[in-house]
């Protein structure tokens, strides 16, 4: 149990709708990472905030947003949303020393299908 | 550009078989090198990593993983598979230039017979 939580843990949408995904990180660390994990392949980087600041993003269009919060909790917003976007959205905790170290406490995703 | 490559999507193996899963990447840079794993039903979680120093580094479960840096390497291995040891496998890298930025790989799922 990493004491990471993320909900809602399956949701469908369809074409052009928005999604809010939302993450809790672990109790004392203060960066959060999204990921993106289609099916068959490996998580895809999407944004990382620390201390509610942008710190570092993927190749992802800008429809894909987020938001940190004072208590690090964490936000996914995707906008017009696309087939494309349907896979498990991973949220990661680390830190609290600020200096990424690559070790990663994962949430256990949230499911979207978009249709 | 930034890349893993996994060179095995699936690999079948029978208990007590030797284990080794292959990961090379395309990266400039110092980097730190990851694998996570991922068991049936749970959440991905850190196996071993590799930031510096010696090369062959040893992580939870036996398992273990060595760094080549002339080979954009970073193998890992375990001497003796178990029935438990059933997962997907993720190799993953960073750059100290660009901590913030974890690519993976795209798995490979171990299948162990009992």
């Amino acid at each position: 149990e990493t004491g990471v939580t993320q909900s809602p843990t399956h949701l469908i949408k369809t074409r052009g709708q928005q999604v809010t995904l939302r993450c809790s990180s672990q109790s004392g660390h203060n960066t959060v990472s999204w990921y993106q994990q289609a099916l068959g392949q490996g998580p895809q980087f999407i944004f990382q905030y620390y201390r509610e600041e942008e710190n570092g993003r993927g190749n992802f269009p800008p429809r894909f947003s987020g938001l940190q919060f004072p208590n690090y909790s964490s936000e996914l917003n995707v906008n017009a949303l696309e087939l494309d976007d349907s896979a498990l959205y991973l949220c990661a905790s680390s830190g609290p020393s600020g200096a990424n170290t690559g070790e990663l406490f994962f949430g256990e995703g949230s499911r979207l299908t978009v249709l | 550009a930034q890349s893993v490559s996994q060179h095995n999507h699936h690999v079948i193996l029978s208990e007590a078989a030797s284990l080794e899963l292959g990961c090379n990447y395309s990266y400039g840079g110092t980097v730190n090198l990851f694998w996570y794993v991922q068991y049936p039903g749970q959440h991905l979680q850190l196996l071993l990593k590799y930031f510096s120093g010696d090369p062959l580094v040893k992580g939870i479960k036996g398992f273990e993983a060595e760094f080549i840096k002339s080979k954009f390497s970073f193998n890992l291995r375990k001497p003796s598979v178990q029935w438990s040891d059933t997962a997907e496998y993720f190799c993953a890298v960073n750059g100290w230039s660009s901590a913030s930025k974890i690519i993976f790989g795209s798995g490979t799922r171990l299948s162990i017979r009992p």
